[in-house]
């Protein structure tokens, strides 16, 4: 069965880091990249960052670029987002997304995980 | 770069048909066939409906349709059913590499 699986969220103050992961299960073993989206309370969804299929390239969106990282491990089945420099705009429900291309579409999500921050 | 413009709802009976437009640039839906479309109900997990500007994803029923004219896309839901009231979201690939997401659409059945 086809799954993504998010953990590592929780509660933070602003200014500190949180890394979250996303493990997948039950895909083939052709690479594939992965993006985090986030949806802040009462808000709507906002595209976070993108790894690409070979790893090799990482991309961000402006109001995280500089602050999160997107990685994954060398089973190419773990990706991560290193989140530092915390601010309270950040507190969302974080999902992560699979693309089987570039930037393309996200079939599969995970159920999200959620990151409070805050003092 | 501003994230595409979609109407914040849009409402239809039972059988009727409603279209969502989303609203870009020539940067983003007017450079990328990489448009794509998402259902999403609150606290579930967003829903792929619609991608490259006109497939639909696995499951969705001939009943959602897509596309695209210049800098915007459209979702048309034919035959509403109560199940279909939802949100949904466009997004684009732009040049700058990134993806930029709608505002979000509350369809009301």
């Amino acid at each position: 069965q086809v799954r993504l699986v998010e953990s590592g969220g929780g509660v933070v103050q602003p200014g500190r880091s949180l890394r979250l992961s996303c493990a997948a299960s039950g895909f083939s073993y052709r690479d594939f990249g992965m993006h985090w989206v986030r949806q802040a309370p009462g808000k709507g969804l906002e595209w976070v960052a993108f790894i690409s299929p070979d790893g090799t390239k990482s991309f961000y969106a402006a109001s995280v670029r500089g602050r999160f990282t997107i990685s994954r491990d060398r089973s190419k089945k773990n990706f991560f987002l290193q989140m530092l420099s915390l601010r309270a705009e950040d507190t969302a429900i974080y999902f992560c997304g699979k693309d089987d291309s570039f930037f393309n579409a996200m079939a599969v999500w995970g159920q999200g995980t959620t990151v409070t921050v805050s003092s | 770069q501003s994230a595409l413009t979609q109407p914040p709802s849009a409402s239809g009976s039972p059988g009727q048909s409603v279209t969502i437009s989303c609203t870009g640039s020539r940067s983003d839906i007017g450079y990328s066939n990489q448009v794509s479309w998402y259902q999403h109900l609150p606290g579930k997990v967003p829903k792929l409906v619609i991608y490259e500007v006109t497939k639909r994803a696995a499951g969705v029923p001939d009943r959602f349709s897509a596309s695209k004219s210049g800098t915007t896309a459209s979702l048309t839901v034919a035959g509403l059913r109560p199940e279909d009231e939802a949100d949904y979201y466009c997004t684009s690939y732009a040049d700058t590499n990134i993806l930029i997401f709608g505002g979000g659409t509350k369809l009301t059945v």
